[in-house]
C-alpha cells in the first residue's frame, strides 16, 4: 500500500523570504501523481501545485515549485517570497494511475502548518 | 475550476440522531468523493460515489454507517447515522472533471460537532 510521510508537523518562515516544505512517499508503482494541496483556516482545500510521475521537468506555478526527486521517493515544495495569504496546512497527497472506483483516491500526509510572520 | 458547494456548512448534532450532507457541482463530473477530516488530522476517504449504483467504502467504513447516494452527475449526498462524539469530524466532497488531469477539487466541508 501506498504511504505519505510528512515529517515536518510546523513550519515557519518570515514575509518574503522562501521556505521548503518536506514529503516522502512509498509505492511500488512506477507511475503515478504527486499534489500539493493548500487548507487555509477556512478549511476550503485548494489545489496547489501537481507533478505527473514520467515528467522529469519538475512542475512549477507562479512563486510555488516541486523538487521531485523520483529515485528518492522524495516531493518538496518551495514556497518563494512567502505572503501573509500563504499561511495555511500544506498537504501533500499521492493518486495511482488507474482510472475508476477507489483507486481514484487520494492519499494524504499528516500536513505541515507553514506560519508566516510579517 | 470547480465550482462545489456543501450543505451544511456546520451542524451541532445530538448523539444518536442522522445528519445528510450534500454536495452540488457546478458541471457534470466523472468522479465524486466523500473524505472525513478528523480534528487536527489528514483526510481519509470514506467512500467513492457512483452515479446510479452503490458508493465504493473504503475498508472501515459502512453502508449502514455512511450512506451515500448520487442521482445524477452533479449532485452526492453522505449521510452519517447514528452519531456519536467520535463522527464529529469535517466532511469534505471532492470531484474529479473528465478529460482532467487526474487532480481533486474539494468543496468547502461542513464542520460536525456530535454532543
Amino acid at each position: 500500500a501506498q504511504t505519505v510521510t510528512q515529517s515536518q508537523p510546523e513550519m515557519s518562515v518570515q514575509e518574503a523570504e522562501t521556505v521548503t516544505l518536506s514529503c516522502t512517499y512509498d509505492t511500488s508503482e512506477s507511475d503515478y501523481y504527486l499534489f500539493w494541496y493548500k487548507q487555509p483556516p477556512s478549511r476550503q482545500m485548494i489545489l496547489v501545485i501537481r507533478q505527473e510521475a514520467y515528467k522529469q521537468q519538475n512542475a512549477t506555478e507562479n512563486r510555488f515549485s516541486v523538487n521531485f526527486q523520483k529515485a528518492a521517493k522524495s516531493f518538496s515544495l518551495k514556497i518563494s517570497d512567502s505572503q501573509l495569504g500563504d499561511a495555511a496546512m500544506y498537504f501533500c497527497a499521492y493518486r495511482s494511475p488507474y482510472y475508476g472506483g477507489a483507486t481514484n483516491k487520494l492519499i494524504f500526509g499528516t500536513g505541515t502548518l507553514l506560519a508566516v510572520q510579517p | 475550476s470547480a465550482v462545489i458547494s456543501q450543505k451544511p456548512s456546520r451542524d451541532i448534532c445530538q448523539r444518536g440522531t442522522s445528519l445528510t450532507i450534500q454536495c452540488q457541482v457546478d458541471s457534470q463530473v466523472t468522479m465524486m468523493f466523500w473524505y472525513r477530516q478528523q480534528p487536527g488530522q489528514s483526510l481519509t476517504l470514506i467512500a467513492t460515489a457512483n452515479q446510479g449504483s452503490e458508493a465504493t467504502y473504503e475498508s472501515g467504513f459502512v453502508i449502514d454507517k455512511f450512506p451515500i447516494s448520487r442521482p445524477n452527475l452533479t449532485f452526492s449526498t453522505l449521510t452519517v447515522s447514528n452519531m456519536s462524539p467520535e463522527d464529529s469530524s469535517i466532511y469534505l466532497c471532492s470531484v474529479e472533471y473528465p478529460g482532467g488531469y487526474n487532480e481533486q477539487f474539494f468543496g468547502p466541508g461542513t464542520r460536525l460537532t456530535v454532543l
